[in-house]
């Protein structure tokens, strides 16, 4: 069975650092997709950004982008100029390609110090 | 914009009893999701539904059930609600996975926060 790993349940950061939450991820499939998903205080999550296996170049999304790693099966987000609006639960998520159902890390709550 | 809808924030209940938590999309999705979120746990899946009237088992389905008898409106159901069962509820929908890449991903709700006392 695939599993997603957070190894990092709380991260700070000063307004307008740089900060990197980590993912890792068990699969024996070749062909699938990862996202990272945002959950405000008391809000809806949202997609921020994924990636499909297939893909050497890591996406990007404004200032999130990902670090890729796909023979070390480590997926990482990283956060530019960090904004008090990125204060949030973030879950890394696994999608194996065909399936329908995401297999959701334990989370990282993203602390925004102004 | 996607909307999915739960159709309560907050509820309390009492033990034993019989719980409804209703979910509904307006994208027409064909695929629907139950999830509990715990702290330290993320979410898990507990039933997803991929048409009317069908559904299928996910990670954590024991005390749960679901019904499905509109496209549109995904309903779990705690038949005898235990303590153990206080948790965030989050549902999510989706069209069918490899259909359309660029709209290939989960919509999901504000969340029901869930007390059993």
């Amino acid at each position: 069975a695939q599993t997603v790993t957070q190894s990092q349940p709380e991260m700070s950061v000063q307004e307008a650092e740089t900060v990197t939450l980590s993912c890792t991820y068990d699969t024996s499939e070749s062909d699938y997709y990862l996202f990272w998903y945002k959950q405000p205080p008391s809000r809806q999550m949202i997609l921020v950004i994924r990636q499909e296996a297939y893909k050497q170049q890591n996406a990007t999304e404004n200032r999130f982008s990902v670090n890729f790693q796909k023979a070390a099966k480590s997926f990482s987000l990283k956060i530019s100029d960090s904004q008090l609006g990125d204060a949030a639960m973030y879950f890394c998520a696994y999608r194996r390609q065909g399936a329908q159902k995401l297999v959701f890390g334990q989370g990282t709550r993203l602390t925004i110090n102004p | 914009d996607v909307k999915v809808t739960q159709s309560s924030r907050y509820l309390v209940k009492r033990t034993g009893e019989k719980v409804f938590l209703e979910c509904v999309q307006d994208m027409d999705h064909e695929n629907m999701f139950w999830y509990r979120q715990d702290p330290g746990l993320g979410l898990r899946l507990i039933y997803f539904s991929y048409d009317v009237k069908m559904k299928e088992k996910g990670d954590i389905p024991e005390g749960y059930s679901v019904s499905r008898e509109k496209k549109e409106r995904f309903s779990l159901i705690l038949e005898s609600a235990s303590t153990n069962q206080t948790s965030m509820y989050l549902c999510a929908s989706s069209p069918p996975a490899g259909l359309d890449r660029w709209r290939d991903i989960q919509y999901f709700g504000a969340g029901t926060r869930l007390s059993v006392l």
